[in-house]
């Protein structure tokens, strides 16, 4: 089929305010999700992950919150700092299939200062 | 504890070329797995590699191929460019692949270029 380029969706938010970032996923069977950064230049870095079996976690200044109802899985950062901007992708993975990551379009988040 | 390591970082191929590119991962871990990132199809599975195995494959053509050796160092190859063949080509390492759920480490990547 023709590939169509990307349009990433672009988040702007004020330094030290809260974000969140959104992602739907694919597939109902997936039962690991992970949250990665990657800014200009860099490999994706992890930032935070979830099984299926939990609906919420928390690390440093970052939550993720999965609703497996409806496929959907959130990023809230917190007292969003510049060093936050970066593209941020979800990835989902079916555990039974090894480590085989099924990553979102993207969503670049601005922070300005 | 040294990162992922992928070398080389910008490579520039004309059609018809082949390519090999390398990953060496987290000093322990096992489990290779490789991504192309482009701005049209984004970041895609390629495939993974653990004990020297492939354990699980993308859909990508034939002309995509890698290996992994004892020391769990991984090769990617890609046979007969193409102009599509044009992304950043990412390794990521874990430590355990009895299964997924394992938090995966990438690298920087390699730029490929294709004229």
């Amino acid at each position: 089929g023709e590939s169509v380029g990307l349009h990433l969706p672009t988040l702007s938010v004020q330094e030290g305010d809260n974000s969140i970032i959104n992602c739907a996923y694919s597939n109902s069977a997936s039962d690991y999700f992970i949250w990665y950064k990657q800014e200009s230049g860099k490999g994706p870095q992890f930032i935070i992950d979830i099984r299926s079996n939990m609906d919420k976690r928390q690390g440093q200044r970052v939550t993720v919150l999965l609703n497996k109802t409806v496929k959907h899985l959130s990023l809230q950062i917190a007292a969003t700092q510049p060093g936050d901007s970066a593209v941020y992708f979800c990835a989902e993975n079916l555990m039974e299939y090894g480590n085989k990551l099924v990553f979102g379009a993207g969503t670049i988040l601005r922070v300005k200062s | 504890k040294a990162g992922v390591t992928q070398t080389p970082r910008y490579l520039i191929k004309t059609r018809g070329q082949q390519v090999t590119l390398s990953c060496s991962p987290i000093s322990g871990h096992r489990s290779v797995s490789w991504y192309q990132q482009t701005p049209g199809q984004g970041l895609q599975f390629l495939f993974e590699y653990f004990s020297e195995t492939q354990r699980n494959k993308g859909n990508f053509p034939g002309r995509f191929s890698g290996r992994q050796f004892s020391n769990s160092r991984s090769e990617m190859n890609v046979s007969t460019l193409e102009l599509g063949d044009s992304a950043l080509y990412l390794c990521a390492s874990s430590l355990l692949s009895l299964a997924g759920g394992n938090e995966q480490f990438f690298g920087p990547g390699t730029r490929l270029t294709v004229l």
